[in-house]
């Protein structure tokens, strides 16, 4: 079965501050790790993918195979990164399993 | 370009009556169609989803059904409404064998 796990319901950080969204994941298989975000009124959409090990707006996430971890980082918040964070997972069939989401908020 | 309309916006039933929420996508052929509940403390559920015209997958057991009369269509009903049934209901597509999700804009379902 596949499932993940977000610990953080809320994440509350200072501006400049670095943030850390935990994400752990359950999967026999070889996992694909993704994290999306929903900004205020806007639709949820992809952030960044594992496989393409890039940077988007500063967030970096490295999937640990031995922690069943893809913990989403950023070394320097920033008020507009307030918003709703969901990780996700596909196994093996065209489903995505979402966590129950972080809403990260960065105060001023 | 694609896009993906979810109708309608908001919604108010009363407990017992039907249920049809209607997805529908443009721009693309053969998309994988996807509903998720989205409620408070609970994330983003995985309701169904759909690899083709009448192929639905469900994830859990409930009151609702999905239905895919064509391809780029994709329906969510209920015959009657139960008031746990209530909550933010999102429509998704994507590519066949890309994980990328394109949602849609909501219905906010009020079970009343």
């Amino acid at each position: 079965a596949q499932r993940v796990t977000q610990p953080e319901k809320l994440l509350s950080v200072f501006k400049g501050a670095p943030v850390e969204l935990k994400c752990n994941y359950s999967y026999s298989g070889s996992p694909e790790l993704f994290w999306y975000v929903q900004y205020s009124r806007q639709r949820l959409q992809l952030l960044l993918r594992h496989i393409s090990r890039e940077s988007i707006k500063g967030f970096t996430a490295d999937l640990n195979k031995g922690e069943t971890s893809f913990h989403l980082k950023k070394p320097f918040a920033q008020e507009e990164d307030s918003a709703m964070y969901y990780c996700a997972l596909r196994g093996g069939s065209e489903k995505l399993v979402f966590g129950k989401g972080t809403k990260l908020t960065v105060n001023p | 370009s694609q896009t993906i309309h979810q109708w309608p916006a908001t919604l108010v039933q009363p407990v017992g009556s039907p249920l049809s929420l209607e997805c529908t996508v443009e721009g693309t052929s053969n998309p994988n169609l996807y509903w998720y509940r989205q409620a408070a403390g609970r994330g983003l559920q995985l309701l169904f989803y759909s690899v083709g015209i009448g192929q639905i997958s469900s994830e859990v057991p409930q009151n609702l059904s999905a239905s895919r009369p064509q391809d780029r269509q994709f329906i969510l009903s209920s015959k009657k409404l139960l008031l746990s049934d209530s909550g933010f209901y999102l429509c998704a597509w994507s590519r066949a064998g890309n994980e990328k999700l394109f949602f849609g804009s909501g219905t906010q379902l009020s079970v009343l």
